[in-house]
């Protein structure tokens, strides 16, 4: 099955400076990879997510990209603020069985 | 719409315990999957389902049932508990948006076994 490679991690920025958190991924048949953010005590939500057939998205401060070649994929979020605090989960699907694979999440603190 | 609700918030159960997890959605979301979530290990699928009367392991298994007798429900049995299963566990529901499957997560159960 699919294996989804995120280091476990904490990412400390200064507020407003940029943050990027990078994934792996190892089935080459995988099509769908969202990215879910978890604040404390909270449950995922997705921010983002980005198809096979495309190489970036971008929505308001936070951006994926996929390198299909490489097999690797990256959330960036530009001018950080206090509430991008949170565990940021990347995940990867094949699409046509509903299963996602998740990395192990990082940690991203902004200070203020 | 509520979502996906998930019934009991918190839970405290003794070794050999059991107890069922309830998870339902107002979506009308074909597919169904419960996760359940650790320290330094993300998320790691248990089971999952892709319809009424439909189910299928997933990544951890062992130690868990479920069953799903209408697309709205999709309850999780702990037959017999083992405080390994001490977790937080979530439901999520999905459906196909041009072939992929946007999942949508309820609010957790966090599970105490002792």
């Amino acid at each position: 099955g699919e294996n989804v490679e995120q280091h476990p991690s904490t990412l400390s920025v200064q507020e407003g400076d940029s943050a990027v958190i990078k994934c792996t991924y190892s089935d080459s048949a995988s099509n769908y990879f969202p990215w879910y953010k978890q604040e404390l005590g909270k449950r995922p939500q997705l921010i983002i997510d980005i198809r096979s057939n495309v190489g970036e998205k971008k929505d308001q401060r936070i951006a994926v990209t996929l390198n299909k070649t490489a097999k690797h994929f990256s959330l960036h979020i530009t001018e950080t603020q206090p509430e991008d605090s949170a565990v940021y989960f990347c995940a990867a699907s094949t699409g046509g069985n509903n299963r996602l694979a998740f990395g192990k999440g990082n940690q991203v603190v902004v200070i203020p | 719409n509520a979502g996906v609700t998930q019934t009991p918030k918190f839970q405290v159960l003794k070794t050999g315990q059991s107890m069922t997890l309830q998870c339902a959605q107002d979506m009308n979301h074909e597919y169904m999957s419960w996760y359940r979530q650790d320290p330094g290990m993300g998320l790691r699928l248990i089971h999952y389902s892709v319809g009424a009367g439909i189910t299928d392991q997933g990544e951890v298994p062992n130690g868990y049932n479920v069953s799903r007798s209408t697309t709205e429900d999709f309850p999780l049995r702990l037959l017999s508990a083992a405080p390994s299963q001490t977790s937080v566990y979530f439901c999520a529901s999905s459906y196909s948006n041009k072939g992929v499957y946007e999942q949508y997560f309820g609010p957790g159960t966090r599970l105490t076994v002792t």
